[in-house]
């Protein structure tokens, strides 16, 4: 049972590259998310989704896009990326509410130059 | 806004004492997870409380949730290496909102 995962692991852009970050997981589970961690600063929610198809924004949602076409994967994307973009991202997701425990993949580090 | 924070940000213990980290919300809260983040690994859930007062133990870990749902704290007896990394705290709102905490690293001396 693979749980998250999440690619590519690592990722080097420059200044005004896209890039898709792809999140699956094998758990049937509804809720998925995406953060980013920086130091000092915690994990802050990116976008979320609720189930197959819908999205919402969540805490720091700018320059960033994100689809839900299948219930396993949830794709973040970076259509311009830009220097302040550089982070870990983790996908997580939980079973069918914000309450419960969010699993969470190994993360994705990315610089932007 | 809502916001979670936790004291300290950074705490250096020397292996065999006791840490304590602090987790305080601005509003009451539905329930509190923590998650312990290692060294270049990603968040593992540790535990959920959910009751006023409410006291769990795992092994040398000891999370509290305040009388008025608004603080938790988590303490470990006797420090391990093993216990490095960082603890984070997550609060749920009443709009199922999850806040997570800005996190207390750990540092074990040997």
């Amino acid at each position: 049972n693979a749980g998250v995962t999440q690619t590519p692991k690592f990722r080097v852009l420059k200044t005004g590259q896209s890039m898709t970050l792809l999140c699956a997981q094998d758990m049937n589970h509804e809720y998925m998310y995406w953060y980013r961690q920086d130091p000092g600063m915690g994990l802050r929610l990116i976008h979320y989704s609720v189930g197959e198809g819908t999205t919402a924004k969540g805490e720091v949602p700018d320059g960033y896009n994100v689809s839900r076409l299948k219930k396993q994967n949830f794709l973040l994307g970076l259509e311009s990326a830009a220097p302040s973009q550089t982070s870990v991202y983790f996908c997580a997701s939980t079973p069918s509410s914000g309450r419960a425990e969010q699993y969470f993949g190994a993360g994705t580090r990315l610089s932007v130059l | 806004g809502q916001q979670v924070m936790q004291i300290p940000q950074y705490q250096h213990v020397q292996e065999g004492e006791d840490f304590t980290t602090y987790c305080n919300s601005s509003t009451t809260l539905s329930n509190i997870q923590w998650y312990k983040q290692r060294p270049g690994g990603h968040p593992v859930f540790l535990i959920q409380l959910v009751k006023s007062g409410e006291v769990k133990k795992q092994k040398r870990l000891t999370f509290q949730f305040g009388e008025a749902k608004k603080n938790s704290s988590l303490h470990i007896t006797a420090t391990q290496t093993t216990d490095v990394g960082t603890y984070f705290c997550a609060g749920t709102t009443s709009y199922d909102k999850v806040i997570f905490g800005p996190g207390t690293s750990l540092s074990v001396i040997p």
